[in-house]
């Protein structure tokens, strides 16, 4: 069965600064795409960024970037120029060829004024 | 556009008690999913569905029951409530394209 593990419960960035947030997951499977979601106090997730594990360059949306070292199933989102809009929690996530849709425990991020 | 739309929004049961949770998207989506959302635990896959008339378990579907009748509505059932699931439920859909989620707002849950 598919995993996703996020080993930091809670980070804390100051505004204007740069933050990595950390994602393992553990599949068998080959072709597969992997996923961070943002959800901000107003409970609505939001989609931050997609990465499809047949592509090895890294996808990137403006501040946001990730870091996918398929060998070692890994999946980092990096997030440029922290903006106090940017607290939330942020959720990694994983989904393959069986539909379904596999989320991890999840990040609290809190920027700093 | 109203996108995924959960109702209700909060509900209040006791133990024992049933309840339906409905899920509609206008998107034209095929697949679609419940998670819970506890502290400390993310979002856990409930049921989904891949299709109009098909339903399968997700990660944690004991308590729970699901129907696909119709290609835009998903239901979630809990036919005799239990204060364990206590939990914040969530509905997502999306097509088989880009693989994004499109959530609902979510609705509380409290069994008391």
């Amino acid at each position: 069965a598919q995993t996703v593990t996020q080993s930091q419960p809670e980070m804390s960035v100051q505004e204007a600064e740069t933050v990595t947030l950390s994602c393992t997951y553990d599949t068998s499977e080959s072709n597969y795409y992997l996923f961070w979601y943002k959800q901000p106090p107003s409970r609505q997730m939001i989609l931050v960024i997609r990465q499809e594990a047949y592509k090895q360059q890294n996808a990137t949306e403006n501040r946001f970037s990730v870091n996918f070292q398929k060998a070692a199933k890994s999946f980092s989102l990096k997030i440029s120029d922290s903006q106090l809009g940017d607290t939330a929690m942020y959720f990694c996530a994983f989904m393959s060829g069986t539909y379904k849709y596999i989320f991890g425990t999840g990040t609290r991020l809190k920027v700093l004024a | 556009n109203a996108g995924v739309t959960q109702t209700p929004k909060f509900r209040v049961l006791k133990t024992g008690q049933s309840m339906t949770l409905l899920c509609a998207q206008d998107m034209n989506h095929e697949y679609m999913y419940w998670y819970r959302q506890d502290p400390g635990m993310g979002l856990r896959l409930i049921h989904y569905s891949v299709g109009e008339g098909t339903t399968a378990k997700g990660e944690v579907p004991d308590g729970y029951n699901v129907s696909r009748l119709k290609k835009q509505n998903f239901l979630l059932g809990l036919e005799s409530a239990a204060p364990s699931q206590t939990s914040v439920y969530f509905c997502a859909s999306r097509t088989g394209s880009t693989g994004e989620l499109f959530f609902g707002e979510g609705s509380r849950l409290t069994v008391l």
